[in-house]
């Protein structure tokens, strides 16, 4: 059964770097969105991706963040000058046209 | 606004016994009610949507539009139905899902 994958598992990044998670959506899936969950708090929205564009962002999106599908197959999360407090879960997901969202299994950003 | 309301963090419950997880949410429209999944260390699942109205791993929820909620229910609990459950909302179509805080699910042998 086809899954979406992201990469890496754990990352751990000082503070004020730049990190960039790795994600592989199902291949014919066309929407693709980001969420993060700070521990112990809920899953919240990031950005949704659609037709190589942004279709919709959270306040939580602002400038220090960007998305990419660079090649066709990969969808990237990158995060500038990255702060203690941006420390949590980033799941990956994507989604055909009305059908519900399937989830990666996460990447644990630790920022030090 | 939207909102998804998850009241308990954390249920405890004794295995055979029943259990609900309540969810109550905001929303002026038709939204789309799910319950998503996550067991110890592996993604995030769909368990059940509204629409398809199906029972899965012996759970079921039932839309209460008047009382907006979509409280997931399962008679006998098992221990592997230990979990984070997720109640989210679809407001239409494709856009992004908001979901609730969650409640922690702990089935004691």
């Amino acid at each position: 059964e086809p899954e979406v994958t992201q990469t890496p598992s754990h990352q751990v990044t000082q503070m004020g770097q730049e990190v960039i998670l790795r994600c592989v959506p199902i291949s014919n899936h066309l929407y693709f969105y980001w969420y993060r969950q700070i521990l112990g708090q809920k899953v919240e929205f990031l950005v949704s991706f659609y037709n190589n564009e942004i279709s919709e962002k959270s306040e939580i999106f602002d400038d220090q963040f960007s998305v990419e599908r660079p090649d066709g197959s990969n969808f990237t999360l990158k995060i500038r000058s990255t702060k203690l407090e941006d420390s949590a879960m980033y799941f990956c997901a994507s989604g055909r046209e009305n059908t519900e969202a399937f989830f990666g299994q996460g990447t644990r950003l630790t920022v030090v | 606004a939207q909102r998804v309301t998850q009241p308990e963090k954390l249920l405890s419950v004794f295995k055979g016994a029943p259990v609900e997880l309540k969810c109550n949410y905001s929303y002026s429209g038709s939204p789309e009610l799910f319950w998503y999944v996550q067991y110890s260390r592996q993604r995030l699942q769909l368990l059940l949507r509204h629409i398809s109205r199906e029972s899965i791993k012996g759970f079921t929820a039932d839309l209460n539009k008047g009382e907006t909620s979509f409280h997931l229910k399962k008679p006998f609990a098992q221990e592997e139905d230990s979990a984070m459950y997720y109640c989210a909302l679809n407001p239409s179509g494709n856009t992004p899902l908001v979901f609730g805080k969650g409640t922690r699910l702990s089935v004691i042998a």
